[in-house]
This record gives structure tokens, C-alpha cells and sequence, in this order.
């Protein structure tokens, strides 16, 4: 059983392209995270929110709690972007945090 | 400042051999979490210390695994008789108060614990 799925697993996109990767979840949350993780290297967390929407530069993340869904955006994608996206959620019922498989994101000159 | 930092980065042990990781968090954050992510898999929540309150222990996956933070600072990660499948990445996290808020939190580059 999978508390947090994501889509798609795997994504190929042109330099420029609008890009949205899909997290639902099916547990009571407090608060769901969206990481990056570049090959080899350590994991960053791009943003926390629990209701709403965050913007950050060219990185904007939504949620709609009644339907246990999130979305993470990329606009005008470049390369650097290429790396692995995962959803995170923590329980609200405790302390467990569940991760979503990731989504393998390659963006193409 | 200095981030979250994890020592060894990478460490190869023998089947039914006991090994130590550590863990030193950012200085100030109260909240230390333990995941791991194997091969082709994705992170799995294994344990998480909220300053002197007792563990969470939910995720070990077995009683060989144990942890213990000292000082409510750095953490340690003891797998006792180290089984192949144990091989992966142990991550540690650290965030401001938790308890019934979430922060954001802080990644350390991890362990690669390979077992042989």
C-alpha cells in the first residue's frame, strides 16, 4: 500500500517547456513536502505548504487538501532542472513522514 | 552556516557485522529524522527524536536497527548483524520545533552502507 502516489514516474522535456508532476496522498496530513534530489548529490527541500499555493522563482506548488492532491510546476524549464522530484507528507496523526516514489525529470536542450 | 553533515560518507561491511552512523544536525534544530532510501526505491521513514522527548521508533524495520541522540544533538544509527538488504542510503534530516508542526527540513548528503 502506497500512501503517496506520484506522476508521472519518469518525464522528458524540451528546454522551455511548462512542466507539472502530480502527488495524491491517501492519509491525514499536517503538512506536505516537495524535495529535489540531483544524481548523486543530497536532497533539498523546495517547498512545505499545507493549504493553498507558494511561488518560488520558476518553482510554484499547489494543494487542495480536500482532494488529498498536490502539484508541483515548473515554468520555462531548463536543464538544471533535470533531477528527481518527491512528494513527501507528513501524518497527522503522528510523526511518520511518507515519500512518494519520485519522478525522474530530464530536461533536453 | 554549516548544514546537516553524516559520517562516513560511504561504508562497506561484511554480513553480521554491527556498524555506526552519525549525524550531526544543524546547530538549534530540535527535530532529527532518520530515513533510508534503497536501490530503485524511495525514502522510507525510520525514526525521529523531538528534543528530549522519547523516540519515534515507528519505521525501524527490525530490532538490529537502534538509534540514539546525545545531548539533543548529534545522533547516531546502530545496525547490529548487518544483513545485505540493509544496503542503502541512510539519510538524516534535521528541522526547528516540531511536535505538531512541520518545518522544513534540512538534508544531510547521507551514508552509502554497502553490505557484502
Amino acid at each position: 500500500k502506497n500512501e503517496v502516489e506520484q506522476s508521472p514516474q519518469n518525464l522528458t522535456a524540451q528546454e522551455g517547456e511548462f512542466i507539472t508532476i502530480n502527488c495524491s496522498y491517501s492519509v491525514g496530513i499536517s503538512a506536505l513536502h516537495w524535495l529535489q534530489q540531483h544524481p548523486g548529490g543530497g536532497i533539498v527541500s523546495l517547498f512545505m505548504l499545507s493549504s493553498g499555493k507558494k511561488k518560488h522563482g520558476r518553482l510554484i506548488a499547489t494543494i487542495n487538501i480536500q482532494e488529498k492532491h498536490s502539484s508541483l510546476h515548473i515554468t520555462a524549464s531548463h536543464p538544471r532542472d533535470s533531477a528527481v522530484y518527491i512528494c513527501a507528507v507528513r501524518s497527522n496523526t503522528g510523526n511518520q513522514f511518507y515519500f512518494g516514489t519520485g519522478t525522474s525529470l530530464t530536461v533536453i536542450p | 552556516g554549516a548544514g546537516v553533515s553524516q559520517s562516513p560518507s560511504n561504508k562497506v561491511t561484511e554480513k553480521g557485522k554491527d556498524v555506526e552512523l552519525r549525524c550531526d544536525p544543524i546547530s538549534g534544530h530540535t527535530a532529527l529524522y532518520w530515513y533510508r532510501q534503497s536501490l530503485g526505491q524511495g525514502l522510507e521513514f525510520l525514526i525521529y527524536f523531538q528534543g528530549n522527548s522519547a523516540p519515534d521508533k515507528s519505521g525501524l524495520p527490525s530490532d538490529r536497527f537502534s538509534a540514539e541522540r546525545t545531548g539533543g544533538s548529534v545522533s547516531t544509527l546502530t545496525i547490529q548483524r548487518t544483513q545485505q538488504e540493509d544496503s542503502a542510503v541512510y539519510l538524516c534530516a534535521s528541522s526547528l520545533l516540531s511536535g505538531t508542526s512541520s518545518y522544513e527540513q534540512y538534508f544531510g548528503p547521507g551514508t552509502r552502507l554497502t553490505v557484502t
